[in-house]
């Protein structure tokens, strides 16, 4: 089966840099992507790995390892309004684009 | 905004009765997705259908089922329903079935279903 496994609770302060990491058990494998949901709000996307290696957007960079089956997001210049739960999840079927998610970290995001 | 509509936002209803859940993707997606979000259970994956065409089957339960209609409006069936369906259901969609690009799927605002 897939598993996927992330802290369930981070905090930090405004401006500060945090990492949420993601490990992950699948038969299969086809990318990790990052989604961000607030509160009573439905999932964005964040990013996408489908490689080994760092990928930037913004304040927000995302990294694979597939030899490590690891992941992690990291949010700089953290702002309030990042308070909100990240969800790491798993491409794992290439008959079709199912993810598989985590169960999310909470991240909250102190003055 | 996505792009994806959901209807309707809230649903309470009893054990044992049937409800139908609508989406309507982004203009031009043609993958619809069903994702079932419980608090103990996390995000899970239902059932996704491109083009009118079941794609991929996660741990749907047999008392759901969900269909896509040739307008690519979707619908999710749920009958013979247990306090423990209550959950958010979120139905989300993309332009392709899956290859290649960013794997972006785009999540509409989700149906709370409150079964008492």
């Amino acid at each position: 089966g897939q598993s996927l496994e992330q802290p369930s609770e981070v905090t930090a302060v405004e401006g500060a840099i945090v990492q949420i990491n993601c490990t992950y058990q699948t038969s299969g494998f086809y990318g990790l992507s990052w989604y961000q949901q607030h509160d009573g709000g439905a999932p964005t996307f964040l990013s996408y790995n489908a490689l080994d290696g760092l990928e930037e957007t913004g304040r927000f960079s995302s990294f694979l390892s597939r030899s490590d089956s690891y992941g992690y997001l990291l949010l700089q210049e953290l702002q309030m309004k990042d308070s909100a739960s990240y969800f790491c999840a798993v491409r794992d079927n290439n008959a079709g684009n199912m993810l598989t998610f985590g169960g999310g970290t909470r991240l909250m995001v102190k003055p | 905004d996505s792009g994806v509509t959901q209807t309707p936002k809230h649903l309470i209803t009893a054990t044992g009765q049937r409800v139908t859940l609508r989406c309507s993707p982004r203009s031009g997606d043609l993958s619809v997705y069903w994702y079932q979000q419980s608090l103990d259970q996390g995000l899970q994956f239902l059932i996704q259908y491109y083009n009118g065409e079941e794609r991929a089957k996660g741990n749907i339960l047999e008392r759901f089922s969900a269909q896509q209609f040739p307008d690519l409006h979707s619908e999710l069936n749920l009958s013979s329903l247990e306090l423990g369906d209550s959950a958010l259901y979120f139905c989300a969609s993309s332009p392709t079935w899956g290859s290649g690009g960013k794997n972006e799927q785009f999540f509409g605002p989700g149906t709370r279903l409150t079964v008492l």
